[in-house]
């Protein structure tokens, strides 16, 4: 079965320079979410999007932004990057009007380091 | 306190043990409980999804939810070495994120 997929899968930059991270949900999933997991740490909700729109915030620092397309990728765009930022960076999405609602499946992660 | 509640472990077990993982939670507007299985440097897996209260059997999994409680558990019969992973809870009320507990990290030794 088709999983998430995330892209790049390994990143390093710089501080002060910018990323882009990308995420191609499950076929005909609706919603993705997006989630940062710190070493050690479980993952914290940045932010979700449900048919192209924001549906919910969460931690998500003022520098971060994102967006779903109309083919319902998504991409998380980091500017002015921090050394805290470095961390594995999740994508998992859902079917809003599935049987099993908010059932989140995760992608294999990006994982940023920011020297 | 945390929303969710989970011991980080670790807990170690010979192969073969039944293990029991559990979480408590604070928000009684959760609804949704999953559990992830999460190996080094990987994305969570879903291993099993509870709506409300009751018990779910998948395989040598079973999930329980106590809602009145505010307690669940996952256990894992004739575990395997393969089992040996970090298991995160996972909750949410509807149209919100989950939030996950720290995770147990498990070790089955053959």
């Amino acid at each position: 079965a088709a999983g998430v997929i995330q892209s790049p899968r390994h990143l390093i930059k710089e501080k002060r320079e910018t990323a882009t991270l990308k995420c191609y949900p499950i076929p005909r999933h609706d919603t993705v979410y997006w989630y940062q997991q710190g070493p050690g740490q479980d993952p914290q909700f940045l932010i979700s999007f449900y048919e192209k729109m924001q549906s919910d915030k969460g931690s998500i620092p003022d520098r971060f932004s994102a967006q779903q397309f109309s083919d319902y990728h998504s991409e998380l765009n980091m500017s002015s990057l921090e050394l805290g930022d470095s961390a594995l960076y999740f994508c998992a999405s859902s079917l809003e009007g599935g049987l099993s609602y908010n059932e989140q499946f995760f992608g294999p992660g990006t994982r940023l380091t920011v020297l | 306190q945390k929303e969710v509640e989970q011991d980080p472990g670790p807990l170690s077990v010979p192969e073969g043990a039944i293990v029991s993982l559990n979480c408590t939670y604070s928000n009684s507007a959760f609804q949704y409980f999953m559990w992830y299985r999460q190996y080094s440097r990987k994305g969570p897996e879903l291993l099993m999804y509870t709506y409300s209260s009751g018990n779910k059997e998948d395989g040598r999994f079973t999930a329980q939810v106590d809602k009145s409680s505010k307690y669940i558990s996952l256990f894992i019969r004739d575990s395997q070495p393969s089992d040996s992973a970090t298991y995160l809870c996972a909750m949410s009320a509807r149209r919100t994120a989950l939030i996950f507990g720290k995770g147990t990290t498990l070790s089955v030794s053959s």
